[in-house]
Order: C-alpha cells, then structure tokens, then sequence
C-alpha cells in the first residue's frame, strides 16, 4: 500500500517569512513527485514537479527531494496572504508507466498571517 | 479556453439513482484520470485510461464504470448510488511520456450530494 504523509497543520506563518512544507512517502520506486496548491472549493493546481535529488527552483518556490529519505519539502519564500492553501504532496509510482495514478497526502493547511 | 472541463458542476440526486459526470479535455493528452475527493479533503485515485484503455481501477466498487469514447472524454457512470458516495469528483489528464515528467492538470470537479 503505497501511502503519503504530511502533517495536516494548520500551519500558520507571518507574511514576509519561509513556510516549510513536509511530506514523507512510503513506496520506494516513486519516480515522480509533485506539489499542488488547492484553495478551498477549487481544484488542485500544479506548484511544482521534481524527479531528482536536490533543490528545484521556481521564483518564490524550492522544492527539495531526498530518495534515500524517501522525503519532499517545499519551501515558500516571502510569503504572501495569498499563498493560504491546502498543498498537496503527491508521488508517482514507477511500476505502471506513464498512466500511473498519483497518490496524494492529506495535505497542510497553511495560513499566512498578515 | 478551459483545459479540463466536467458536467455538470453540481449534482444533487437521491440513494439508489444513476447519475453520469461527463469530462473532456483540449490539451491533447493521451491519459486521463477520475479521483474522488471525501468530506475529509483525501483525494484518491479511482481510475486512469490511457488511449481508451482502462490502466487502472484502484479497488472501486463496480457501481463505478468509466466509459471513453474518445482520447479527450472520459465519462463516470454510477450506478445505485449511496449516501457514502457523497463527495467531489476530479477529472484530470496528462502525457503519458515522458513518464518522470508527466503532470496532471485537473478539472474544475463534480460536487456530488447523494441524499
């Protein structure tokens, strides 16, 4: 049973600071991993993919991956009011192909305080 | 232009209906996806078509059948519906290759409300 966990928060951040997302994921031969945004009532929104160890970078976000860990953050800088969302931790399995469905965590709830 | 989109938005119906949620995307994908979204905000795959194939049907009752006539729609009929089959309902696609890259773009979602 491949399983995604995050802790569910809220996680609560001033504006202005780093918000540090966590996930941790149990199926060894995940090849991809995403994060989505989801704010209440819409559908989730791709934040950022990784497929490799280390740091990605794209404007405000880095998305950090560590394989041997088994373990995926994001990290928010300067953090806006408008990043309060549930962010969704997802992985993709290796067995299936390219049709793999993905398996999601329960999400963080992040709010930023103005 | 929308690029997933599902109907309807909302769906209010009574236990023991059938209902269909339809969805269509204009992104040229060859995969799509239905995943179902609980009260508790879990989202959880239920299936993935590949070119009309059926990929994967991740232990859903057979109430649960999905219908492709085509790459771009994939439809979701429910038979006997039950109170427990309340929730949201996503669409989505992506490219199946390259597979470490794919992304999943999503639809807007299908409120279901079974009473």
């Amino acid at each position: 049973q491949k399983e995604v966990e995050q802790n569910s928060g809220p996680l609560s951040v001033p504006e202005g600071a780093i918000a540090s997302l966590n996930c941790t994921y149990s199926d060894r031969g995940s090849q991809s991993f995403f994060w989505y945004r989801q704010y209440s009532g819409k559908s989730p929104e791709l934040i950022m993919f990784i497929y490799s160890n280390g740091d990605k970078e794209d404007g405000r976000f880095t998305a950090q991956l560590n394989k041997a860990s088994q373990y995926v953050s994001l990290l928010i800088r300067d953090s806006q009011p408008s990043d309060s969302a549930t962010y969704l931790c997802a992985v993709k399995g290796g067995s299936g192909g390219g049709a793999d469905g993905l398996t999601f965590g329960k999400g963080t709830h992040l709010i930023i305080q103005p | 232009d929308t690029a997933v989109s599902q109907t309807p938005k909302y769906l209010v119906t009574q236990m023991g209906n059938d209902k269909s949620i339809k969805c269509e995307q204009n992104l040229g994908h060859d995969t799509m996806y239905w995943y179902k979204q609980d009260s508790k905000k879990f989202l959880k795959i239920m299936f993935s078509y590949n070119n009309k194939e059926l990929i994967i049907n991740e232990t859903v009752p057979n109430r649960f059948s999905p219908k492709s006539p085509d790459k771009a729609h994939l439809n979701l009929h429910i038979n006997s519906l039950e109170l427990g089959d309340s929730a949201v309902y996503f669409c989505a696609s992506s490219q199946s290759f390259p597979a470490a890259q794919e992304t999943q773009y999503f639809g807007p979602g299908t409120r279901l409300l079974v009473l």
